[in-house]
């Protein structure tokens, strides 16, 4: 079954500081890997996509890196703000993509307090 | 050129009810993904539509129907409200791969 699993399921940091966030996806075949921030009662926006044989990708302070052998990516946020403050999604996307529907992880609920 | 837009932006409904919800793609995007995203949870895939037809199907009983039209925009039903539909639906564009998602339409079924 595909699925994608993200920890910590929350976090808490303070502004100024760094994070990092999990993504353990099953989804086979693997066509790409998509981080998204969420805000509360908003539509999800794209911040990274990385395919197959990318290992990184970066956003300005968010930087993203693929490893595909051990099915396993991670979201790093550098000098965190406090509008950094949002859920973060993990999607996975089978190949084939197209407009492959895509599998969500639950995300993880970053706090950046002052 | 405006992204994906959806309406309305909050809804409430008693159960029982039927509502319709819905997409405009983002400009040039001929495919639209409906996702129902319920509070603390990743969105779930209900159903796509592309040239008007549905492509694909989530895990979602006959409740819940959509449309495309000609112009590529979207709606989404759903019948016989029930509590547990209460969520966050999605709607997404897409073009060669590249999706967008709209603000969303807030239903609260009371």
């Amino acid at each position: 079954k595909n699925q994608v699993e993200q920890s910590p399921q929350s976090l808490i940091i303070l502004e100024g500081k760094n994070c990092t966030l999990q993504c353990n996806y099953t989804v086979s075949p693997f066509s790409n890997l998509r981080w998204y921030k969420q805000d509360t009662g908003r539509g999800p926006v794209s911040l990274t996509i990385m395919t197959f044989s990318e290992n990184t990708k970066s956003n300005g302070r968010y930087t993203a890196t693929l490893d595909a052998d051990t099915k396993q990516s991670s979201l790093h946020i550098t000098a965190s703000q406090l509008s950094d403050s949002a859920s973060y999604i993990c999607v996975v996307s089978a190949f084939g993509e197209g407009n492959t529907p895509l599998v969500f992880g639950k995300g993880t609920r970053l706090s950046v307090i002052a | 050129d405006a992204g994906v837009t959806q309406s309305p932006t909050h809804l409430i409904k008693t159960r029982g009810q039927q509502v319709t919800l819905r997409c405009s793609p983002k400009s040039g995007h001929d495919t639209v993904s409906w996702y129902q995203q319920a509070l603390g949870q990743g969105p779930q895939f209900i159903f796509q539509y592309y040239e008007e037809e549905e492509r694909q199907r989530g895990n979602f009983p006959d409740r819940f129907s959509g449309h495309q039209f000609p112009n590529y925009s979207s709606e989404l039903n759903v019948n016989a409200l029930l509590l547990g539909d209460s969520a966050l639906y999605l709607c997404a564009s897409s073009l060669e791969g590249k999706q967008f998602f709209g603000p969303g339409t807030r239903l609260t079924v009371l």
